[in-house]
């Protein structure tokens, strides 16, 4: 399998509940993002990391949790979320983080639906 | 003023037709602009990058106008397949890193 993966697809959760996305990224990048994506909303950068290493987080609320177990995986941990975060979840990679060339390479999403 | 800006559109042009779209930013120290399309209910995609003055790849050219902080990305003899949403994106420069920041996307449709 090749480019950047993203499970589930579709979830529905209710504001109790715990869940977890997950990316994968089989093109050898050291650099993982996660956003998300709004109707008639810019793309909004949620975390950056490079190396495994959180490098920034864009004031996101602590209902978001990520984690970058190596630099290939990221999971998205998603706990009493409010009907607002309803949106497309983009998981990227990049070669590396920072520098000024660098483009995202985009998984499908994950469309997610708060009830 | 936003940090990238695009025109929501929706265009709506005749298959054949030329078609431009305008993107500005704000950060004057940023390096690399570029144009990425999203077709319905997908992901981003890589169209165009555009690091100097301008950038050509069949069909399609992107400009980059520094001095006005904007990029152009113009599309020739369009075709239905062109309808999407194209997104514009700069990597501005923040605290010592270039970090993604993204238009909210100028939606073209293409009909017979």
């Amino acid at each position: 399998e090749t480019g950047v993966t993203q499970t589930p697809r579709h979830l529905v959760m209710g504001m109790t509940n715990k869940k977890s996305l997950k990316c994968e990224q089989h093109l050898g990048h050291n650099a993982m993002y996660w956003y998300k994506q709004s109707a008639k909303k810019p793309l909004e950068l949620m975390f950056v990391y490079s190396l495994e290493e959180r490098v920034e987080n864009n004031s996101v609320p602590s209902r978001f949790s990520p984690e970058c177990p190596n630099s290939s995986h990221l999971f998205l941990h998603l706990h009493t979320l409010q009907p607002e975060d309803s949106a497309l979840y983009l998981c990227a990679s990049s070669q590396v983080a920072g520098g000024p060339r660098e483009t995202q390479y985009f998984g499908p999403g994950t469309r997610l639906l708060v009830l | 003023r936003k940090e990238v800006e695009q025109d929501p559109g929706p265009f709506n042009v005749p298959e054949g037709a030329t078609v431009a779209f305008n993107c500005t930013y704000s950060n004057s120290a940023s390096q690399s602009f570029f144009w990425y399309r999203q077709d319905c209910r997908k992901e981003p995609k890589l169209l165009m990058s555009v690091y100097s003055s301008g950038n050509e790849d069949g069909r399609f050219t992107a400009q980059l106008n520094r001095a006005s902080q904007y990029i152009s990305l113009l599309i020739r003899d369009s075709k239905l397949s062109d309808s999407a949403t194209y997104l514009c994106a700069v990597n501005k420069l923040y605290e010592g890193s270039y970090i993604p920041t993204f238009g909210r996307g100028t939606s073209l449709i293409v009909h017979p």
